[in-house]
């Protein structure tokens, strides 16, 4: 049973404008959330992050907001760029060292 | 920079065969992990280890064993791959922390199994 689920498995966006990415995750006792960013033939690389003791953190053009009564987050990029077209994966840990991932969502910013 | 590095991008193995993946981190990172990623089903956790001869598994370890004699070093074994086993794995480290801590990754190694 998948505890982290990001049910798009791929968005298309045009360059210039907003990125929104989903997770939503079932495990009330997740605490700390992260997004990935992949590219191909490459390892994931760390995005941004949450507490469950805050809804919003921004980082530049990234923004992650997390909705604990609806086991809800989202991933906002604005503006996008052709170089975030990437694999970006949700995860989520109840313990702060393992981590449950997403399946990922393909992004592709078209120029 | 935290640096982890696999010990090969690309294998091809036969179906019974004995496989070893190497991984290194210069970090002195207590914890680590190998996952595999599948597409549909993202990254999911085999072993992690937080020291030294530690092991403790996750979701999916059936198939795999793991060994850690270094700090620096985590391997993951397939005692006698099979082609279900074809897929990209990936490992990771991080700190031991009393809060969360990232994890950072190593580039993957594709492998094969015929």
């Amino acid at each position: 049973d998948q505890q982290v689920k990001q049910n798009s498995p791929s968005l298309s966006v045009q360059e210039g404008r907003i990125s929104i990415l989903n997770c939503d995750y079932t495990n009330s006792m997740f605490d700390y959330f992260l997004w990935y960013k992949k590219y191909p033939a490459e390892g994931p690389t760390f995005l941004i992050s949450i507490s469950s003791i805050k809804d919003k953190n921004e980082d530049g053009r990234f923004t992650v907001f997390l909705n604990k009564s609806a086991k809800h987050l989202s991933l906002h990029i604005v503006p996008s760029q052709p170089g975030d077209s990437a694999v970006y994966f949700c995860a989520a840990s109840a313990d702060g060292n393992k981590l449950v991932f997403g399946a990922g969502t393909i992004l592709r910013v078209k120029s | 920079d935290v640096k982890v590095t696999q010990s090969s991008r690309y294998l091809v193995k036969r179906t019974g065969e004995k496989v070893f993946l190497e991984c290194v981190q210069d970090m002195d990172h207590e914890n680590m992990f190998w996952y595999r990623q599948d597409p549909g089903l993202g990254l999911r956790l085999i072993y992690f280890s937080y020291d030294v001869k530690m092991k403790e598994k996750g979701d999916i370890p059936e198939g795999y064993s793991v060994s850690r004699e270094k700090k620096e070093r985590f391997s993951l074994i397939l005692e006698s791959a099979s082609t279900n086993q074809t897929s990209m794995y990936l490992c990771a480290s991080s700190f031991l922390a009393g809060g969360p801590v990232e994890q950072f990754f190593g580039p993957g190694t594709r492998l094969t199994v015929l």
